[in-house]
């Protein structure tokens, strides 16, 4: 079964400041991934996703991620963050034919003044 | 259109009270999902459905059973609910034309058993 880790729980970071939020997956194949965020109270939000092709995906809001296969990684980025970025920040990673996903246990992010 | 909608929003219960959540969607998804999100532990899959007609139980079904109406509709029943049921319950539906593992979720209902 495939297995997602976010090494990081709670990250702090100024505002203007860049954000890098780590991902690492287990799986034998090609995986499906995803970014989602969650603001306060709220669902979740598809952020960006990756299937194939272009290891560089861009997403909303002005993230972007990029898959490593070598690393078994698929790093959210974003170079200049925003007081309305907080919240928390799931990876998720799925399969071809099969619909189910595993989320990360999800990285809280802090954006101060 | 509203994407997928989840009844109620908040809800509080006793110890051994049932309750049903409601879920449904008119995305035209074949797929639908529930899941239940605690502090530090993401989301965990308690049951889904691939498709209308079928359920299958994810990681954490026990003390839960679910039911799908129709294509639009994925209800999750509590028959007896326990405190170690707190939590936020999100449904989630997949299966558009592309992109078929893509889930799109509801707005969550924040559980509580005393």
């Amino acid at each position: 079964a495939q297995s997602v880790t976010q090494p990081d729980i709670h990250i702090t970071v100024s505002e203007g400041a860049s954000l890098e939020l780590r991902c690492n997956y287990s799986y034998g194949a090609t995986p499906y991934l995803f970014w989602y965020v969650q603001s306060p109270g709220q669902g979740l939000q598809l952020l960006l996703k990756y299937f194939s092709g272009d290891t560089l995906v861009q997403g909303i809001k002005g993230f972007e991620a990029e898959f490593k296969r070598s690393q078994s990684s698929f790093n959210l980025r974003k170079p200049s963050v925003h007081w309305s970025d907080a919240a928390e920040y799931f990876c998720a990673v799925g399969k071809s034919n099969d619909y189910k996903l595993s989320f990360g246990a999800g990285t809280t992010v802090t954006v101060r003044a | 259109n509203a994407g997928v909608t989840q009844t109620p929003k908040f809800q509080v219960l006793k110890t051994g009270q049932s309750m049903t959540l409601q879920c449904a969607q008119d995305m035209n998804h074949n797929s639908m999902y529930w899941y239940r999100q605690d502090p530090g532990m993401g989301l965990r899959l308690i049951y889904y459905s691939a498709s209308e007609g079928t359920t299958d139980k994810g990681e954490v079904p026990n003390g839960y059973n679910v039911s799908r109406l129709n294509k639009r509709e994925f209800s999750l029943r509590l028959e007896s609910a326990a405190p170690s049921q707190t939590s936020v319950y999100f449904c989630a539906t997949a299966g558009g034309t592309s992109s078929y593992n893509e889930q799109f979720f509801g707005p969550g209902t924040r559980l509580t058993v005393l």
